[in-house]
């Protein structure tokens, strides 16, 4: 099984909610990571967990916050989002090394009204 | 910081050679990735190079230099399905964060 699964595949949020995606990886893979992407534009990083624990924050503003409850699944959880923050957020997963491949999921495509 | 750059934008026609460009700016390199990713859809792992010279996987080929901070794709025979947006990546921060180039959009034509 290669493939890493994001839920839900839409989501569209008023500026007062809070709503989480998730990621899920069966690969045994201990990187995970978020990403945001808005259109024509390259994935960004936000942030990246190693053994479960967060490695690297890009200073994502706080309104975004990640979770990592075990190593198969990866949150991130949306509160008080602004319009700007509506963009394409994709999950990846790989092993940990300075070559590997990352494999990405199909992605969280957010509206924020 | 870290900077990749590539041309924004690459047209080509069916059956051809196409080479897209990548040149890079950054610290703790460790090597340079190529993604591709179609409309909708998700980046998928082409090839990667963490020393100088040629791969070679099938259609596509990818080239690095080192000293000159500058690597490539190579795309041959190219078919309408290669339309899509290709990015470099890097390697740095011991090896778990992945940053991406600016991204090439390359159009197929018959």
């Amino acid at each position: 099984d290669t493939e890493v699964t994001q839920t839900p595949k839409h989501l569209v949020m008023g500026m007062t909610n809070k709503k989480s995606l998730k990621c899920e990886q069966h690969m045994g893979h201990r990187a995970m990571y978020w990403y945001k992407q808005k259109a024509k534009k390259p994935p960004e990083l936000m942030f990246v967990y190693s053994y479960e624990k967060l490695s690297i924050n890009e200073s994502v503003p706080s309104r975004f916050s990640p979770e990592c409850p075990n190593s198969s699944l990866l949150n991130l959880h949306l509160h008080a989002l602004q319009p700007e923050d509506s963009a394409l957020y994709l999950c990846a997963s790989s092993p940990l090394g300075k070559g590997t491949e990352a494999f990405f999921g199909q992605g969280t495509r957010l509206t924020v009204v | 910081g870290q900077s990749l750059e590539q041309p924004s934008e690459v047209t080509a026609v069916e059956g051809a050679i196409v080479q897209i460009n990548c040149t890079y700016q950054t610290s703790g390199f460790y090597g340079l990735s190529w993604y591709q990713q179609h409309d909708g859809g998700a980046p998928t792992f082409l090839s990667y190079n963490a020393l100088d010279g040629l791969e070679e996987t099938g259609r596509f080929s990818s080239f690095l230099s080192r000293s000159d901070s500058y690597g490539y794709l190579l795309l041959q025979e190219l078919q309408m399905k290669d339309s899509a947006s290709y990015f470099c990546a890097v390697r740095t921060g011991g090896g778990n964060k992945l940053t991406f180039g600016t991204g090439t959009q390359l159009k197929v034509e018959l």
